[in-house]
């Protein structure tokens, strides 16, 4: 049973517009959730986390969105870079023990058109 | 944010032969962590380094298959035993430091099986 899904396998932007990345989740201890982007050949990189305190983080061009009663986050990138191109992840984790260990949707590759 | 090395970044094996992978980090942290990711697959969690004690591994995951060790606080090797092509994968090591929430990745090392 996947706990956290990303629907979209792969997502195409222009240059400069915005990038809307979903991930929907089915656990409701979770309570901390993260983004990464990873290239290939290299390991995850973390982009942005967010709280179930919060409904918002934003950090320069990356903003994470959080919807605790549908149960869905999202992140938004604007304005998209053709750097931007890459696999990206969301992650959710609960609050201790073995639930602290992150579970993993299975990626949405963007590519950002020039 | 840490600073993780991986060794090897990647290797070629045969069947049946067995693949030690170092990680090291550059400071002290909590939690040391191995993943996995398959071709076209997410992240999935082999096992918690634990230090001075035997691992935690997942459901899927056991000792025999993949030994590890963390000798200290900054070190440890992951071990893919009497490897077969379907062990065929990038093997990721990660951490989290004290005190944060943020889970940090390594470089990943990308394993062939032959």
């Amino acid at each position: 049973d996947q706990q956290v899904k990303q629907n979209s396998p792969s997502l195409s932007v222009q240059e400069g517009r915005i990038s809307i990345l979903n991930c929907d989740y089915t656990n409701s201890m979770f309570d901390y959730f993260l983004w990464y982007k990873k290239y290939p050949a290299e390991g995850p990189t973390f982009l942005i986390s967010i709280s179930s305190i919060k409904d918002k983080n934003e950090d320069g061009r990356f903003t994470v969105f959080l919807n605790k009663s549908a149960k869905h986050l999202s992140l938004h990138i604007v304005p998209s870079q053709p750097g931007d191109s890459a696999v990206y992840f969301c992650a959710a984790r609960g609050l201790s023990g073995s639930a602290r260990q992150l579970t993993f949707g299975s990626g949405t590759q963007l590519t950002v058109l020039p | 944010s840490a600073v993780i090395s991986q060794k090897p970044s990647r290797d070629i094996c045969q069947r049946g032969t067995s693949l030690t992978i170092q990680c090291q980090v550059d400071s002290q942290v909590t939690m040391m962590f191995w993943y996995r990711q398959q071709p076209g697959q997410s992240l999935t969690l082999i096992a918690t380094a634990n230090q001075g004690s035997e691992a935690t591994y997942e459901s899927g995951f056991v000792i025999d298959k993949f030994p590890i060790s963390r000798p200290n606080l900054t070190f440890s090797t992951l071990t893919v035993s009497n490897m077969s092509p379907e062990d065929s994968s990038i093997y990721l090591c990660s951490v989290v430091h004290q005190g944060t929430d943020t889970q940090y990745f390594g470089p990943g090392t990308r394993l062939t099986v032959l």
